[in-house]
């Protein structure tokens, strides 16, 4: 079974306080890992999809890269609107393996 | 374009009550995916459709759950039975070429059961 796991589970900084998030995964055969962003009551909106190892994407302050066994998002620089819950998911069979999330709150 | 619509956006129902979610996806979208969502548990896939025919249903947690496809533009979640424990975020998303593709999620439906 397809496991994903992402740390840490809380994450509070100052604007401007660069910091990286982890998703640790493992699958039998990566098909694609993808990061979401959830604000609170909306549904998750794509940010990234990596589909090999030493993949990088990024976006505004956000990058995403990605090793055998891991996933960082790095946010450079954030500010208050990069206040979210960041997902992490794995296609390794066919279907998203989601994890908890990572809380991240942005302080002024 | 719309995006993925999910109604009601919230359900209040008492336990032993039929649920009925709805969900119209994304138009020229050819699979769509029903989750839940709980501070337990993540997001967690219940079924998913390719062309309107359930693929993989190994997610959802039991009989009292059913889910339909009638069309392309239409599919609805149905808790039959509900109990407490199905109180839940409920998402649906569609995509253009199955789980490996970009999912786009819908709002939601936000389940409570008393």
């Amino acid at each position: 079974e397809d496991q994903v796991t992402q740390s840490p589970e809380a994450l509070r900084l100052q604007e401007g306080e660069s910091s990286s998030l982890n998703c640790s995964y493992t699958v039998s055969g990566l098909r694609g890992l993808f990061w979401y962003r959830q604000d609170p009551g909306k549904g998750p909106e794509f940010l990234f999809t990596l589909y090999s190892a030493g993949e990088e994407k990024e976006k505004e302050r956000l990058k995403a890269t990605l090793t055998k066994k891991e996933s960082f998002l790095h946010i450079t620089a954030p500010k208050p609107e990069d206040s979210a819950t960041y997902l992490c998911a794995v296609d390794g069979n066919n279907r998203l393996a989601f994890g908890k999330g990572n809380q991240v709150v942005v302080i002024p | 374009d719309a995006g993925v619509i999910q109604s009601p956006r919230h359900e209040v129902t008492e336990m032993g009550q039929e649920v009925t979610l709805r969900c119209k996806p994304i138009s020229g979208h050819d699979y769509l995916f029903w989750y839940r969502q709980t501070m337990m548990r993540g997001l967690e896939l219940l079924i998913y459709f390719n062309n309107n025919v359930p693929i993989d249903d190994s997610g959802m947690p039991e009989d009292r759950f059913s889910a339909k496809m009638p069309n392309a533009s239409f599919s609805t979640l149905k808790i039959q039975p509900s109990e407490p424990r199905d109180s839940a975020v409920y998402f649906c998303a569609s995509s253009t070429s199955g789980t490996g593709q970009t999912q786009y999620f819908g709002p939601g439906t936000r389940l409570l059961v008393l």
